[in-house]
């Protein structure tokens, strides 16, 4: 079965600071993967995904992730974190044996910025 | 294109009472989730509808019972409401291997 670990259920960071959150996957073939953003008292919303394109995946508001098959991972990064960034970000994998089945979540990370 | 919509935003239910809490989407998506969100557990799989007429239990399907009633809507209904299923619901959509889509969530609080 796969699965997602996410580590760190907390980190904070300074405003400009780069943002570094880990994702680590385990899958017997290369998933699709996901980073999702909920921000306080609102749904996820897609941050980028990974569909074996390209390894370096750019998304919405300057963050970016990249997939790297040799340590299963797909961390996701920002050079430099704004206020607005403060959120919880989950990260999921889709299991490309069964496009049904749901998308296995980590736990989350929740990131503080600080001023 | 409204996405995947809940209703009821916020609700307030006493012991034993029963409610439905409906889900809606309008992106032709086959799959639809139901989730519960508690602080501090992540997301939890209540139940899962892989097509129209299919359901499934995911990982916590105890106090609930859910119905795909088309293509378009799942619905997930409380029958007799206990303080521990006070929580965040989401639904969301999918379409094969993709992202999911998910609703703003029902904020449940049962007293």
């Amino acid at each position: 079965a796969q699965s997602v670990t996410q580590l760190g259920s907390h980190v904070s960071v300074s405003e400009g600071a780069l943002v570094l959150l880990r994702c680590n996957y385990s899958s017997s073939v290369p998933p699709y993967l996901f980073w999702y953003v909920q921000y306080p008292n609102q749904g996820l919303q897609l941050l980028l995904k990974y569909t074996s394109a390209a390894t370096l995946v750019k998304g919405i508001n300057g963050f970016e992730a990249e997939f790297k098959k040799s340590e299963t991972s797909f961390h996701l990064t920002k050079p430099s974190a704004h206020m607005s960034d403060a959120a919880e970000y989950f990260c999921a994998v889709s299991d490309l044996n069964s496009g049904n089945t749901p998308l296995v979540f980590g736990k989350g990370t929740r990131l503080s910025v600080i001023a | 294109n409204a996405g995947v919509t809940q209703t009821p935003k916020f609700q307030v239910l006493k012991t034993g009472q029963s409610m439905t809490l409906q889900c809606a989407q309008d992106m032709n998506h086959n799959s639809m989730y139901w989730y519960r969100q508690d602080p501090g557990m992540g997301l939890r799989l209540i139940y899962y509808s892989a097509s129209e007429g299919t359901t499934d239990k995911g990982e916590v399907p105890n106090g609930y019972n859910v119905s795909r009633l088309n293509k378009r809507e799942f619905s997930l209904r409380l029958e007799s409401a206990a303080p521990s299923q006070t929580s965040v619901y989401f639904c969301a959509s999918r379409q094969s291997f993709y992202e999911q889509y998910f609703g703003p969530g029902t904020r449940l609080t049962v007293t």
